[in-house]
């Protein structure tokens, strides 16, 4: 069936430095493939999505791309600041259900000062 | 920009007992969901609801799960009877369209339901 996995669960980055967090996703369908956050006490928020393989997704300074030769899917920001502090989530849906959004486990991204 | 309202945020119940949580969606928005994220674990896809109707459902939403919208008002998600692995964070979320996998989903800040 349809899944996605994230293995970074947590990641602790100092500002200005370079995030990548990675994700694999299985489904027989066409996915589309997104990147939701999390801050502290608020539901998840769509930060950027991407439909068509190999294309960027961008948002906010955070861009997105997925491989589907190996299946994977990142997210990375060049330099990160103290404010992107919050939890990351990947996810996937795909044309044959009505937006059933896969989510991965989530990487607890922290930036510190 | 767009909000999803859930309440309350936090709702503590004895097990065995009923609970409804409620969502208030985007006021267009014609597409509902309700997912659950148990402490620790990724957010689970529950159901999803279109024109009075439950579109999709997964194997997380047991029989003593159900959810209406009753003359347009509260998205709601009851629980009767409840049972101590429903203790979790129910996320509401609400589209425009659905159908369409591309389609943004709106989600509340979650109410947590501690089953005691």
């Amino acid at each position: 069936g349809d899944s996605v996995i994230q293995m970074q669960g947590q990641v602790t980055l100092s500002e200005n430095d370079f995030l990548f967090i990675n994700c694999t996703y299985s489904t027989t369908g066409y996915p589309t493939l997104f990147w939701y956050v999390q801050y502290s006490g608020e539901g998840p928020q769509l930060l950027l999505q991407v439909t068509t393989a190999n294309n960027k997704g961008s948002s906010r300074g955070f861009e997105a791309t997925y491989d589907k030769g190996t299946t994977s899917f990142h997210l990375q920001k060049t330099s990160v600041q103290e404010i992107d502090s919050a939890v990351y989530y990947c996810a996937m849906s795909d044309m044959s259900n009505y937006n059933v959004l896969y989510f991965g486990s989530g990487t607890k991204l922290t930036v510190e000062p | 920009g767009p909000k999803v309202l859930q309440i309350p945020s936090h709702q503590i119940i004895d097990m065995g007992q009923m609970v409804t949580l409620n969502c208030d969606p985007v006021s267009n928005h014609l597409y509902f969901y309700w997912y659950k994220q148990i402490l620790g674990q990724q957010m689970e896809f529950l159901v999803n609801f279109y024109n009075g109707k439950v579109m999709e459902k997964s194997k997380l939403f047991k029989d003593q799960f159900s959810v209406e919208r009753p003359d347009g008002s509260y998205f709601t998600l009851k629980i009767q009877p409840t049972a101590l692995e429903d203790s979790a964070v129910y996320f509401c979320a609400s589209s425009l369209a659905g159908g369409i996998s591309n389609e943004r989903l709106f989600f509340g800040h979650g109410t947590k339901l501690s089953v005691l």
